[in-house]
């Protein structure tokens, strides 16, 4: 199986900051990968699909991009909205292994 | 609209049996490919299940594999997770996705969840 793994696993950051998220394969999966929010007791929410393409009704402040093992996802300006966790997910391979996760909180 | 709703997660005892349900509306069910996630308490999401659009292809995690079986019925427009011989670590919110049809995999349409609690 592929192995997903996020860095940081929390990150504290304030209102107008830009962030960025790091999720590493153990493989290359080319440009397969997912990234999702997830707030407190809902269901995830897709942001990014291949690697760098928005998802519609996704604000433009996020951004992706990578390739091979290696990915980021990018909030230029952190808005009240944006604290929540981050997954990424590969789907190159089933199964489609999810990261463990990047909670982003108020610093 | 697109719409997912889960159901059936309840209290199970280790060793039980469940079928989780979920219905579809505002979207070509037939046409769409779907999976169950699964999110332990307080933990990250799991991928546990695939169904091609017609039914033919399944895929399981190796963490359910023998144990859940997938399937649907196209004319209920309905997607359903049988799982058999539940374990402790079933425990967890159960979401029906439905992927985005596109070249990427990518899950963009989810239900609200059915919470699975497997305990004696």
């Amino acid at each position: 199986d592929i192995q997903m793994t996020q860095s940081p696993a929390s990150l504290s950051a304030s209102v107008g900051d830009r962030i960025t998220l790091t999720c590493r394969a153990s493989q290359t999966i080319s440009n397969y990968l997912n990234w999702y929010q997830q707030k407190p007791g809902k269901a995830p929410n897709l942001l990014i699909y291949g690697t760098s393409n928005l998802q519609s009704g996704v604000p433009s402040r996020f951004s992706g991009s990578g390739s091979g093992t290696d990915f980021t996802l990018t909030i230029s300006s952190l808005q009240p909205e944006d604290f929540a966790t981050y997954y990424c997910q590969q789907s190159y391979r089933t199964p489609r292994t999810f990261g463990q996760g990047t909670k982003v909180e108020v610093k | 609209e697109v719409q997912l709703v889960e159901s059936g997660g309840t209290l199970v005892h280790p060793g039980g049996s469940l079928r989780l349900s979920c219905a579809a509306s505002g979207f070509d069910f037939s046409s769409s490919e779907m999976s169950w996630v699964r999110q332990a308490p307080g933990k990250g999401l799991e991928w546990i299940s695939y169904v091609s659009s017609r039914g033919p292809t399944k895929s399981y995690a190796d963490s359910v594999k023998g144990r859940f079986t997938i399937y649907r019925d196209n004319t209920k427009k309905s997607l359903y997770l049988q799982m058999n011989s539940l374990r402790a670590e079933d425990t967890a919110v159960y979401f029906c996705v439905r992927e985005s049809g596109g070249d990427y995999g990518d899950f963009a349409w989810w239900g609200q969840g059915t919470l699975v609690t497997v305990s004696s």
